[in-house]
């Protein structure tokens, strides 16, 4: 089973920081990589697919990279609704999936 | 624009069953494919399993192989999960999401989301 590690697995920030969130891979995906945000009481919403292509209508301050085994996400210019828990996810085993063990953003 | 909406949250016994559906709205499911995923209270999100049409059978995480059924109802547009013998630590919100494809069958995505169902596992 290809597992996901996170890190960190929690970070403290302020609005208009640039935040960096790091996703790892036991064995290489490919860029076989999503991203999602989740709020409490919330849906998870689809942020990023395939490493690095944005989602319709998802604000550019988002943006992903990496490749093989490592992958970041990264917030450009937080902002208020931003403060949540980010969750990676591979699907290079397709139809089997996994979810990384999330990173949650605080209000520093 | 397809939406998904789910049924209602569910208290249950230990032991018992719980089937949560997800219909499509504003949309069809025809060749559609839906996952279900669960987050319990302070924990994760979890991949439980899906139906993929491109594949035979509906696929399962190894922890919910004899315990999961998941169906999918093309004549009403509605996805099935059925949990077994539950446990107090299946409390959790259910989410039902479609799995969407890029050019590769590997490139998978979940979107849109179902708002999730809050099941409730106690004696």
């Amino acid at each position: 089973d290809i597992q996901m590690t996170q890190s960190p697995s929690s970070l403290s920030a302020s609005v208009g920081d640039r935040v960096t969130i790091t996703c790892r891979a036991s064995q290489s995906i490919n860029n076989f990589l999503n991203w999602y945000r989740k709020k409490p009481g919330k849906a998870p919403e689809l942020l990023i697919y395939s490493t690095s292509t944005l989602q319709s209508g998802v604000p550019p301050r988002f943006s992903g990279s990496g490749s093989g085994t490592d992958f970041t996400l990264t917030i450009s210019s937080l902002q208020p609704e931003d403060f949540a828990t980010y969750f990676c996810q591979q699907t290079f085993s397709s139809p089997l999936f996994t979810f990384g063990p999330g990173t949650k953003v605080d209000i520093k | 624009q397809v939406h998904l909406v789910q049924s209602g949250a569910e208290v249950k016994k230990p032991g018992s069953s719980v089937r949560v559906s997800c219909k499509a709205s504003g949309g069809t499911f025809s060749n559609s494919s839906i996952a279900w995923v669960r987050q319990a209270p302070g924990q994760g999100l979890e991949w439980m399993g899906g139906i993929i049409p491109i594949f035979d059978t509906p696929h399962y995480a190894q922890r919910f192989q004899g315990r999961l059924t998941i169906i999918a109802d093309e004549a009403t547009s509605t996805a099935y999960m059925e949990l077994n013998t539950l446990r107090s630590d299946d409390t959790a919100v259910y989410y039902c999401a479609g799995v969407r494809f890029g050019e590769l069958l590997r490139e998978n995505w979940f979107d849109p989301w179902g708002p999730g169902t809050q099941v409730t596992v106690s004696s």
